[in-house]
């Protein structure tokens, strides 16, 4: 079954430092596949995706991931961390199914924690 | 641009009762997508409608349910309550497809079932 991992439940940093953010996933196809950030008592928000286009895609306040395929990741990074980063962050994988539906696969997520 | 609005924000149920809950997505958005949030299971796609239809779902039990009208807004019910389905619903919407497209979420509405 399609699945996604990500690698740490927790994430700590200093302010300044970088992020990275581990995420591996299954799919049976080529995948489209998402980063969300939820910042407490805020809605989901969208950082980045990949939809088979280029494999370097950047997204919003700094972020960036790199799809590889032949290592199954997704991985979210950012150069250097600041203090409103610290939310949790869910990967998502598009999952297609032999009948040609799809659902979204979320990962368990992983929270960012920001030191000063 | 207005967002998506959930309605309502918060709702206690007992065991056994019903409830639904409403969803109105971004002006000219036409795909509706529904979630569960809990703290064991984390995040799980319900179930997605577009033009009135339900085109794409997850691995929830009929109890779940949904419609979409023709103005977009959507609806999700869950019948015969259990304690397990006390949750966070995330309404989320799009302008095509939930396989591609960037979702924009609702703020959701907490249940609580007793």
């Amino acid at each position: 079954a399609q699945s996604v991992t990500q690698l740490d439940s927790h994430v700590s940093v200093s302010e300044g430092t970088p992020v990275l953010l581990r995420c591996n996933y299954s799919s049976s196809y080529s995948p489209s596949l998402f980063w969300y950030v939820q910042h407490p008592n805020k809605g989901l928000q969208l950082l980045l995706k990949y939809t088979s286009a280029a494999t370097l895609v950047k997204g919003i306040n700094g972020f960036e991931a790199e799809f590889k395929k032949s290592e199954t990741s997704f991985h979210l990074t950012k150069p250097s961390a600041h203090m409103s980063d610290a939310a949790e962050y869910f990967c998502v994988v598009s999952d297609r199914r032999m009948d040609s539906s799809y659902k979204l696969i979320f990962g368990s997520g992983t929270r960012l924690l920001v030191r000063p | 641009k207005a967002g998506v609005t959930q309605t309502p924000r918060y709702l206690i149920k007992t065991r056994g009762q019903q409830v639904t809950l409403s969803c109105s997505p971004i002006s000219g958005h036409r795909s509706v997508s529904w979630y569960q949030q809990t703290p064991g299971q984390g995040l799980q796609f319900l179930f997605e409608y577009f033009s009135e239809t339900q085109r794409n779902k997850g691995n929830f039990p009929g109890r779940f349910s949904g419609r979409q009208f023709s103005n977009s807004r959507s609806e999700m019910n869950v019948s015969t309550l259990e304690l397990g389905d006390s949750a966070l619903y995330l309404c989320a919407s799009s302008l095509y497809a939930v396989s591609t497209d960037t979702q924009y979420f609702g703020p959701g509405t907490r249940l609580t079932v007793l």
